[in-house]
């Protein structure tokens, strides 16, 4: 157990429609960050927050959008999804802004169909 | 930008053999480059990092790695491979982004498979 807890593992829904990935990261980490995994795109970073604050963005597409609670944990809202948002979510934490290396969660698995 | 080539899609191996594992960075400021590994279900587990001094960087499990500047490589070994170790590594590179927050960009992965 890596500390950093991610719910759902799985997830299958229709395309069209909207999703909640949530993250919950190590105790006293205040950074949480978002990945993608698919097999075309590999690991692609999406976002991270910091304390509540979004500090850097990737490949985020317009559909998704992410949050960071006062309470840390942090969410992931997918809409309007599409066949090619099937891929695995990670999130990961870390105690500050720009720390090397970080702990991931085991990720959500979702599956549009 | 940053990126990393991970030569070798698959890699196999005998057990007790040597492991090596390639990846070449390329990066415009002093790199920050780790190795994670994979295991099916699993989520990213960090082996390594190299942040500054020693080039030569130990880490879980026996593995280690070595960064080359001049030959902008980070290359995993492991003396002898163990059937646990069967599993995907991914090679990154970090990047701090203009907001001080912190990027990780990974490389494609290479799934080692170790034979009896």
């Amino acid at each position: 157990d890596s500390g950093v807890t991610q719910t759902p593992k799985h997830l299958i829904t229709a395309t069209g429609q909207r999703v909640t990935l949530r993250c919950s990261p190590r105790s006293g980490d205040l950074s949480v960050y978002w990945y993608q995994q698919s097999l075309d795109q590999g690991l692609q970073f999406l976002i991270q927050y910091y304390n509540g604050e979004e500090r850097a963005k990737g490949n985020i597409l317009e559909r998704f959008s992410a949050q960071q609670f006062p309470d840390l944990h942090s969410e992931l809202n997918l809409s309007s999804l599409e066949l090619g948002d099937s891929a695995l979510y990670f999130c990961a934490s870390s105690p500050r802004l720009s720390d090397y290396g970080y702990t991931f969660g085991s990720g959500t698995r979702l599956t549009v169909v | 930008a940053q990126s990393v080539t991970q030569l070798g899609s698959h890699v196999s191996v005998s057990e007790g053999a040597l492991v090596l594992l390639r990846c070449n960075y390329s990066s415009s400021v002093p790199p920050y480059l780790f190795w994670y590994v994979q295991y099916p279900n699993q989520g990213l587990q960090l082996l390594l990092k190299y942040t500054t001094g020693a080039t030569l960087v130990k880490g879980i499990n026996g593995f280690e790695a070595e960064f080359k500047k001049s030959e902008t490589s980070f290359h995993l070994t492991k003396p002898s491979a163990h059937m646990s170790d069967a599993a995907e590594y991914f090679c990154a590179v970090s990047a701090l982004g203009t907001g001080g927050g912190n990027k990780l960009t990974f490389g494609t992965g290479t799934q080692l498979k170790v034979e009896l």
